[in-house]
């Protein structure tokens, strides 16, 4: 089954410790990227990548790192996370980068107390 | 920045009406639109497309595009309380989507 798989799904953190969220697909997609969602605005990109050791900045990228070392794998990393990062996350991942070709994964619920 | 423009809501219709939604974007340049649903909590599921200018119709839904206006509606007929949803547009930037923030539908029994 195609799919994006995102962990953890839901995860109530400390300001400052830093924490990752990883993102895995399986269907060899050359595109990925994650957004971060809060009401009223939509989704809003953070990171996004169009292959291997590529990776460029979206919209909100303040305070987040990415890496992509593999095709399939693509974690979004908060060094100090604070709350102004609570937030719900999605990873998506697509063959062109076209928003038909989209898979979102189910979304992680982050809470930076 | 690119931006995508969506009046919030919530936009309340009754059973059967038709709900009307509508985004604006700032790119001239762009040349693909998205409609995507999300239920609350839940990830964005595509719903339409639309490339060119006018009218693009699947099932009960219809995407319309003006490009010299920058406008894109998305029309739902016979609308089911099931419709209630927030209903988010998209635009195609380059580096895959820039979204809009929503419209919140609520469909009354």
């Amino acid at each position: 089954e195609a799919q994006v798989t995102q962990n953890p799904r839901y995860l109530i953190t400390v300001t400052g410790k830093k924490l990752t969220v990883t993102c895995s697909q399986n269907m060899n997609h050359e595109y990925m990227s994650w957004y971060r969602q809060d009401p009223g605005l939509g989704l809003r990109q953070i990171y996004y990548s169009m292959n291997v050791e590529v990776t460029d900045k979206g919209d909100v990228p303040e305070g987040y790192k990415v890496s992509r070392k593999e095709k399939r794998n693509f974690p979004l990393i908060l060094e100090s996370p604070s709350p102004n990062q609570t937030s719900l996350y999605f990873c998506a991942s697509s063959y062109d980068g076209r928003g038909n070709t989209i898979y979102f994964g189910e979304g992680s619920w982050l809470t930076v107390v | 920045q690119k931006e995508v423009e969506q009046n919030s809501g919530p936009l309340s219709v009754p059973e059967g009406a038709i709900a009307s939604l509508n985004c604006t974007y700032s790119d001239r340049g762009s040349q693909s639109f998205f409609w995507y649903r999300q239920y609350s909590g839940k990830s964005p599921e595509l719903i339409m497309f639309i490339y060119s200018n006018g009218d693009k119709e699947d099932g009960r839904f219809t995407a319309q595009l003006n490009k010299a206006s920058q406008y894109v509606s998305l029309l739902i007929r016979d609308s089911q309380p099931s419709d209630s949803a927030t209903y988010l547009c998209a635009v195609d930037t380059g580096n895959m989507l820039t979204f809009g923030g929503g419209t919140r539908l609520m469909v009354k029994p």
